[in-house]
């Protein structure tokens, strides 16, 4: 049971490149989340899933789609990375209404 | 609408004394709380969540925290600071999305160190 896992842990773009990142669990969580992680900002939501299928903004959604085709998958795309995504990334899934697990992070730079 | 203020960005205490983190939250809703902590270039670690049960709630390694409604408060503490908890420490309130899940609201977080 490896819970939460994201893919890859760092990486380096240059502005205007694209990019997936991978979420992945095994706990069969309906709900999957997207947040960033800047200093002196704690952690704000992307985008969030409630089922496969659906997606939905939460905070700071410019600039970033995602993708629920399957339940255990998320994944979050930048499609023209800009110097202001360079961020912490985390994943987390949970049981509707339940405690959120989260993922180890993926750290990016966009030069 | 809700928020979370962690009213100290930084605190620093001698190994073996007591820890205080501060917390002020607001919420329309009767909120769950949260305290994670982060070690460098680690993941979200969860110390322990309030649920509407006892006010007094105790975590992992040592950490308690009290769900003072009045004051609007969710204080972390622990008796004895070990050099292990020098971490970040985030309070976090989650409230339910009217579509369904949870929208967690973080604090700024709080740098604790612990020195010798």
């Amino acid at each position: 049971n490896a819970g939460v896992t994201q893919t890859p842990k760092f990486r380096v773009l240059k502005t205007g490149q694209s990019m997936t990142l991978l979420c992945a669990q095994d706990m069969n969580h309906e709900y999957m989340y997207w947040y960033r992680q800047d200093p002196g900002m704690g952690l704000r939501l992307i985008h969030y899933s409630v089922g496969e299928g659906t997606t939905a903004k939460g905070e700071v959604p410019d600039g970033y789609n995602v993708s629920r085709l399957k339940k255990q998958n998320f994944l979050l795309g930048l499609e023209s990375a800009a110097p202001s995504q360079t961020s912490v990334y985390f994943c987390a899934s949970s049981y509707p209404q339940r405690l959120q697990y989260f993922g180890p992070g993926t750290r990016l730079t966009v030069l | 609408a809700q928020s979370v203020t962690q009213l100290d960005s930084h605190v620093s205490v001698s190994e073996g004394t007591p820890v205080l983190l501060r917390c002020n939250y607001s919420s329309s809703y009767s909120p769950s709380l949260f305290w994670y902590v982060q070690h460098p270039n680690k993941g979200l670690q969860l110390l322990l969540k309030y649920t509407s049960a006892a006010t007094l709630v105790k975590g992992i390694n040592g950490f308690e925290a009290e769900f003072k409604k009045s004051e609007t408060s969710f204080p972390l503490t622990k008796p004895s600071a070990h050099m292990s908890d020098a971490a970040e420490y985030f309070c976090v309130v989650s409230i339910p999305f009217t579509g369904g899940g949870n929208k967690l609201t973080f604090g700024t977080g709080t740098q604790l160190k612990v020195e010798l």
